[in-house]
């Protein structure tokens, strides 16, 4: 089976840096993708890894450790907008996607 | 443009009704999805359609039809639909060559009574 976990809820502080956890056991890999979906919503595209390290992007940066099955999204500068589920998702094969479980952010003042 | 259209937003059907759903892009993908989405879960796979073909179906149960007309269009037509199939149905497209990110439609709520 695949296996992507996150933690499930989250709170920070507006201003604040929060870290997101993604663990995976998946049959293949390709790459990492983390999205971003607030409530009704669609899910739109934040960051991918493929390699492992560190990809910064604006007040987002995602990391991957291919060894480990391990990836996490870092926000930094905290928005109340930033409150939203983030979903690690793994590309297990080609156009293979696995969503993992999410996780519901919620920023507070 | 990046924008993935769906129609309806919301659809409301009965356990005997055929009815379908749209999906439409205009950004060139070459790669078009269906996934499913539960209440307070991740989207699941369902089909994947590349160059108009279907690519993968991920054991969706026959009550469910994709159809891609073209490359721009594409479809999933419901017949005899159980109610545990209420979800939100999500389209996506992307770039096949590039990373494959996926962009996503809005959805369509879909209420089986």
């Amino acid at each position: 089976g695949q296996n992507i976990d996150q933690p499930t809820e989250m709170t920070a502080t507006e201003g604040a840096i929060v870290q997101i956890n993604c663990t995976y056991q998946t049959s293949g890999f390709n790459g990492l993708f983390w999205y971003q979906q607030h409530a009704g919503e669609a899910p739109t595209f934040l960051s991918y890894n493929v390699l492992d390290g560190l990809e910064e992007k604006g007040r987002f940066s995602s990391f991957l450790s291919r060894s480990k099955g391990y990836s996490y999204l870092l926000l930094k500068e905290l928005q109340m907008k930033d409150s939203a589920s983030y979903l690690c998702a793994v590309e297990r094969g080609y156009q293979k996607v696995t969503f993992g479980t999410g996780t519901k952010l919620q920023v507070i003042p | 443009d990046t924008e993935v259209t769906q129609t309806p937003k919301h659809l409301v059907m009965g356990m005997t009704n055929k009815k379908s759903l749209k999906c439409e892009q205009h950004m060139g993908h070459r790669a078009m999805y269906w996934y499913k989405q539960k209440a307070k879960k991740p989207p699941e796979l369902m089909f994947v359609y590349s160059y108009e073909k279907l690519s993968i179906n991920e054991s969706v149960p026959s009550r469910f039809s994709p159809e891609c007309p073209n490359s721009s269009l594409l479809n999933l037509h419901l017949h005899a639909l159980q109610p545990e199939d209420s979800a939100l149905y999500l389209c996506a497209s992307s770039q096949e060559q590039v990373k494959n990110i996926q962009y996503f439609g809005a959805g369509t709520r879909l209420s089986v009574l």
